[in-house]
């Protein structure tokens, strides 16, 4: 069981690229997330998605997209890339409500 | 609203001795806490869980966590620190009202000393 997969694992971007986060799991879980860990922060909610077809904003959205077309996949997209951006990218699923979240390895995100 | 303190962003231990990780949490309602450990470059993976079952938890590789409710304290224990606890952790709490929002921490690194 490969659990929760992101790709890639490393990036470097120029400011003003756009990017696909990749993240895909294999528990049929329902909910997904993506979280951005910045040193010292903690975690913080990008996006999350409580089904296929369904999304909704979390606490830091802006200048990111996010779809999701499968139980399977949710990926992240980044538009216009910012300095800010730079960031390591956590996706997570849960299989049910107040069930702990499983974690990707993460995607090590750099903009410069 | 809820949220969770992180007493220590960071704490030293001596390879051998006690571990302690506070966290404090504020919720309306009986709420769902999860200790994660983060090694470097490595996603956060799970310790244990409480889920309104018993109140002392006891997780992998030896830790456990108490719940006090009348301190809203879940604070992470191990007895005898090994090296290979080296790592972040990171003290969460999910939305009561929903079970599908996190909340997390800031983190305690843990150092451990040979």
């Amino acid at each position: 069981n490969a659990g929760v997969t992101q790709t890639p694992k490393f990036r470097i971007l120029k400011i003003g690229q756009s990017m696909t986060l990749q993240c895909t799991q294999d528990m049929n879980h329902n909910y997904m997330y993506w979280y951005r860990q910045d040193p010292g922060m903690g975690l913080k909610l990008i996006y999350y998605s409580v089904g296929a077809g369904i999304t909704d904003k979390g606490e830091v959205p802006n200048g990111y997209n996010v779809s999701r077309s499968t139980t399977e996949d949710f990926p992240l997209r980044l538009e216009l890339a910012a300095p800010s951006q730079t960031s390591v990218y956590f996706c997570a699923s849960i299989r049910g409500v107040y069930q702990p979240q499983h974690f990707g390895d993460g995607t090590r995100l750099s903009i410069l | 609203a809820q949220s969770v303190t992180q007493l220590d962003s960071h704490v030293s231990v001596s390879e051998g001795t006690p571990v302690l990780l506070r966290c404090n949490y504020s919720s309306s309602y009986s709420p769902s806490l999860f200790w994660y450990v983060q090694h470097p470059n490595k996603g956060l993976q799970l310790l244990l869980k409480y889920t309104s079952a018993a109140t002392l938890v006891k997780g992998i590789n030896g830790f456990e966590a108490e719940f006090k409710k009348s301190e809203t304290s879940f604070h992470l224990t191990k007895p005898s620190a090994h090296m290979s606890d080296a790592a972040e952790y990171f003290c969460v709490v999910s939305d009561p009202a929903t079970g599908n929002q996190f909340y997390f921490g800031t983190g305690t690194s843990l150092t451990v000393i040979p």
